[in-house]
């Protein structure tokens, strides 16, 4: 059971280059999110989905798209890179049928360098 | 708006003592849900314990229990008989408030275990 899988693990960018970080889980859920995590700052919410085709914005959603248009994956890209947005990434899902109850499944981080 | 709040950046234990690591949270919702969340050295999130807005006790995983007290919204992690492998950043989240899909996480606390 691979649980969330995000790829790539490490990536380093220049300065105004686009790139997509993956994010597929086999759990079927249906909440799936992406954070940054910056030291200091714990995990922000970058963007969420609640289902297929249903996307929302979190607490940092400038500079990043994202889309769902499978229950699986929950692909997060960078328009235009900027060193600002050098950070650590996850993903994470969760079903929303045990509602509050049910915890938040990470994947193992993407580490994204701007330059 | 949800916020969670970790007061403490780092702390440091001996090894085989009790510690606590604090968090609050506020929200106007009735109905949420906190969970604890471990990030050792090597960056994954590990899912430690839940506590429901309703749930009467406090909950207890092994080692580790929430001292839940509602009225002053806060939701403390203890840690019994630390180890060295307890040594990893500590987050506190939310689920709940307007939007029960989302969660919100703390800043994170540092934990050093001593030998």
């Amino acid at each position: 059971n691979a649980g969330v899988t995000q790829t790539p693990k490490f990536q380093v960018l220049k300065t105004g280059q686009s790139m997509t970080l993956q994010c597929a889980q086999d759990m079927n859920h249906e909440y799936m999110s992406w954070y940054r995590q910056d030291p200091g700052m714990g995990l922000r919410l970058i963007h969420y989905s609640v289902g297929a085709g249903i996307t929302d914005q979190g607490e940092v959603p400038n500079g990043y798209n994202v889309s769902r248009s499978t229950t699986e994956d929950f692909p997060l890209r960078l328009l235009s890179a900027a060193p600002s947005q050098t950070s650590v990434y996850f993903c994470a899902s969760s079903s929303t049928t045990g509602q509050l109850r049910t915890e938040a499944f990470f994947g193992q981080g993407t580490r994204l360098t701007v330059v | 708006a949800q916020k969670i709040t970790q007061t403490q950046p780092g702390m440091f234990v001996q090894e085989k003592e009790a510690v606590t690591l604090d968090c609050t949270y506020d929200t106007s919702d009735p109905s949420y849900g906190l969970f604890w969340y471990k990030q050792p050295s090597s960056g994954e999130m590990i899912f430690l314990i839940y506590q429901g807005s309703y749930d009467q006790q406090n909950a207890t995983e092994g080692r580790y229990s929430l001292n839940f007290q509602k009225a002053r919204k806060s939701a403390n992690l203890v840690i019994s008989a630390s180890q060295l492998g307890d040594s990893a950043m500590y987050f506190c989240a939310m689920r709940g408030g307007n939007n029960f899909n989302k969660f919100y996480f703390g800043s994170g606390t540092k934990l050093n275990v001593k030998p």
